[in-house]
């Protein structure tokens, strides 16, 4: 079956980057696009942004433009993604999530706390 | 990209059917039919019940059915049961091939 498992939680202080990882199981990783969506606490899902695991074609939210970089390695099935220059406010559960238009399968979740 | 407009709550009682609506524009809704619905309960990662406007993926209810008229989608659940109590998204393609999402509704089961 599909897997998605995602890195630990991480606590990083204002101005840092955070580096999460997708280990993707149980489908051919290059066949479908992974997304990354994030969830701050009691609030909505918000979407950040897509890779093609096949090509490395990046598209990003335009909030996030300038800050996120998604990235791959195809070799291990993994997909990263980045965000850097963080602030409180990008206090959140990140999820990496397959699928293109329609997302079919979400990993456990990152929290990323960011904190001085 | 603004996200797309749903009501903060529905609720209903077992048995009964609920609708929730999603909003957006002619550059996301209204413009493709990639609408997706979305379940998350508490402390879960979300699940897809809904994809391109009105199918089920594989081993989802059938009392969750989605339609779309104009720029709004609608996600009904009929025969309402306590476990659908939880939160419910939408989410579109859009013109600028990125994702939107809703703004989410809560679902209560009285």
């Amino acid at each position: 079956q599909v897997q998605l498992v995602q890195s630990g939680a991480e606590v990083k202080k204002p101005g840092a980057s955070v580096k999460v990882s997708c280990k993707a199981s149980g489908y051919t990783f290059t066949s479908y696009d992974i997304n990354w969506v994030r969830q701050a606490t009691g609030q909505g899902l918000e979407w950040m942004g897509w890779m093609n695991p096949n090509s490395g074609n990046t598209g990003y939210a335009q909030k996030f433009q300038g800050r996120v970089t998604m990235t791959r390695n195809t070799s291990i099935s993994t997909a990263y993604m980045e965000l850097s220059s963080l602030r409180s406010e990008d206090t959140a559960v990140y999820y990496c999530a397959r699928g293109g238009g329609a997302i079919f399968d979400w990993g456990q979740g990152t929290l990323v706390t960011v904190s001085s | 990209q603004s996200a797309l407009t749903q009501p903060a709550s529905v609720s209903g009682s077992p048995g009964q059917s609920i609708t929730i609506s999603c909003t957006g524009t002619s550059s996301d809704v209204g413009g493709y039919n990639y609408v997706s619905w979305y379940q998350q309960h508490p402390g879960k990662a979300p699940k897809l019940m809904i994809y391109d406007v009105s199918n089920r993926p594989s081993g989802v209810s059938n009392r969750f059915s989605g339609s779309k008229s104009g720029n709004t989608a609608s996600l009904t659940i009929s025969g309402l049961q306590a476990e659908d109590e939880a939160d419910y998204y939408c989410s579109s393609y859009t013109s600028s091939s990125t994702l939107v999402f809703g703004t989410g509704t809560k679902v209560t089961v009285l």
